[in-house]
This record gives structure tokens, C-alpha cells and sequence, in this order.
């Protein structure tokens, strides 16, 4: 079945930390797979993407994100946390083939930053 | 550019009331999704419309849902009954047609509370 998994419910880090946040997906083929960001009180905004090519992407606000095929992961990292970086993460994935739009998402992972 | 546009922010309303949800979606997007959002379920898509064509309502969760698109700017989603179980915060997102890798465009989100 296809299924993203995201193992981190919540983590607290200290600004100026390193951050990285865990996604593993189960899927048939090699999909599309998004990161976005929640703000309390906003809907979901998108951070970066990958589809093909280079395995490791950049996004806004500093953020990055690997593929890794032979783990079936697509964790997204950040080198120094802000304290605006408080809010929820969610990993999705897409088809890459068909008609379907639909996305798969992770129960997010919700960020804390100590001053 | 104006972002999806979702109203009201809030709706506060009885049991067995009738519940209308709004959406605007970003101009020249193609696809229209209509997510509910819960801390049990997380983000469920319950139906996305291509063209203003429903093509996937398979997460609408009985009858007393439903959705519309009666055209390319404007789509609502009904609760008729509404009932308790259905507060959440719902949201509409948009994307064009161009290429599965498109991201998804978010509104802020429709608060509902059924009393």
C-alpha cells in the first residue's frame, strides 16, 4: 500500500541548531515528492519539490531536502533554525505516471524552537 | 498574485444546519482539491476536480457531503446535516495542469465549528 511516513510527531530544537526531519514513503514506482509548511492559523505553503535529476534539492527559506532512493526517503534539513521556523512539516508524495493528482500525506511533524 | 481564496475563515454553527464552503482558486489553475484537516486524520483529500470536473470523490465521507464546481473561478463544498464530528478545518488548494510535479496552492482554511 502506499503510505508516507513521517516517525517524528514533534521536535524541539535550539535556534541557531541544525534541523532534520524524517519522511519515508512506500510506493510503487519513483514519485513526486513535495515538503510544505504550516503556520498556525494558515494553510500549507510549499517549501521544495523533487521530481527527477539531482537528488538533492533547495527550497525556500533555507531548507534542503535529499532523495534517496535505496531508503525510500526524502528527509528535509535545515543547516540553522530560526525561531520563525516554528510550525508543522508535511511530506507528500504524487504519481508521476497517469492521470492521478491525488497526494499521499504524512501525519506532519511539528517543530519547536527554543530561544 | 491572489492566492486561493477560501471563505468564511470561521463558521460557527449548530448540528442539523446547513454548511457552505467557498472556494476561489488561483486563475489559470486546472485542478481543484478540497482537504479536511483533523488532529486524528491529519489532511484528507475528499475530492478534486479537473476543468470543473469531478474526478476523484472517493474521500468524501457519506452523503452529506458534496461539491461543486460551476466554474473555473468558484467551487463550494456542502455539509447537509452538518454534525459534530464534522468540525475541522477544511481546506482548498489549486494547481495547474501543466505536469503531475505541479504543487498544490493552499488557501487559509475554513475553521468549522458544529455544536
Amino acid at each position: 500500500a502506499q503510505s508516507v511516513t513521517q516517525p517524528d510527531i514533534h521536535i524541539t530544537v535550539s535556534e541557531g541548531a541544525s534541523l532534520e526531519l524524517r519522511c519515508n514513503y512506500s510506493y510503487g514506482a519513483t514519485p513526486y515528492l513535495f515538503w510544505y509548511v504550516q503556520s498556525p492559523g494558515q494553510g500549507l505553503q510549499l517549501l521544495l519539490k523533487y521530481f527527477s535529476g539531482d537528488t538533492l534539492v533547495q527550497g525556500i527559506k533555507g531548507f534542503e531536502a535529499e532523495f534517496k532512493r535505496s531508503q525510500s526517503s526524502f528527509n528535509l534539513r535545515k543547516p540553522s533554525v530560526h525561531w520563525s521556523d516554528a510550525a508543522e512539516y508535511f511530506c507528500a508524495v504524487g504519481p508521476n505516471a497517469g492521470n492521478n493528482r491525488k497526494l499521499i500525506w504524512g501525519l506532519g511533524t511539528s517543530l519547536a524552537v527554543n530561544p | 498574485d491572489a492566492g486561493v481564496i477560501q471563505s468564511p475563515r470561521h463558521e460557527v454553527t449548530e448540528m442539523g444546519q446547513e454548511v457552505t464552503l467557498r472556494c476561489k482558486p488561483i486563475s489559470g489553475h486546472d485542478y481543484l482539491f478540497w482537504y479536511r484537516q483533523t488532529m486524528m486524520r491529519g489532511l484528507e483529500l475528499l475530492i478534486y476536480f479537473n476543468n470543473n470536473v469531478p474526478i476523484d470523490d472517493s474521500g468524501m465521507p457519506e452523503d452529506r457531503f458534496s461539491a461543486k464546481m460551476p466554474n473555473a473561478s468558484f467551487s463550494t463544498l456542502k455539509i447537509q446535516p452538518s454534525e459534530p464530528r464534522d468540525s475541522a478545518v477544511y481546506f482548498c488548494a489549486s494547481s495547474r495542469g501543466t505536469g503531475r510535479n505541479q504543487p498544490q496552492h493552499f488557501g487559509d482554511g475554513t475553521r468549522l465549528s458544529i455544536l
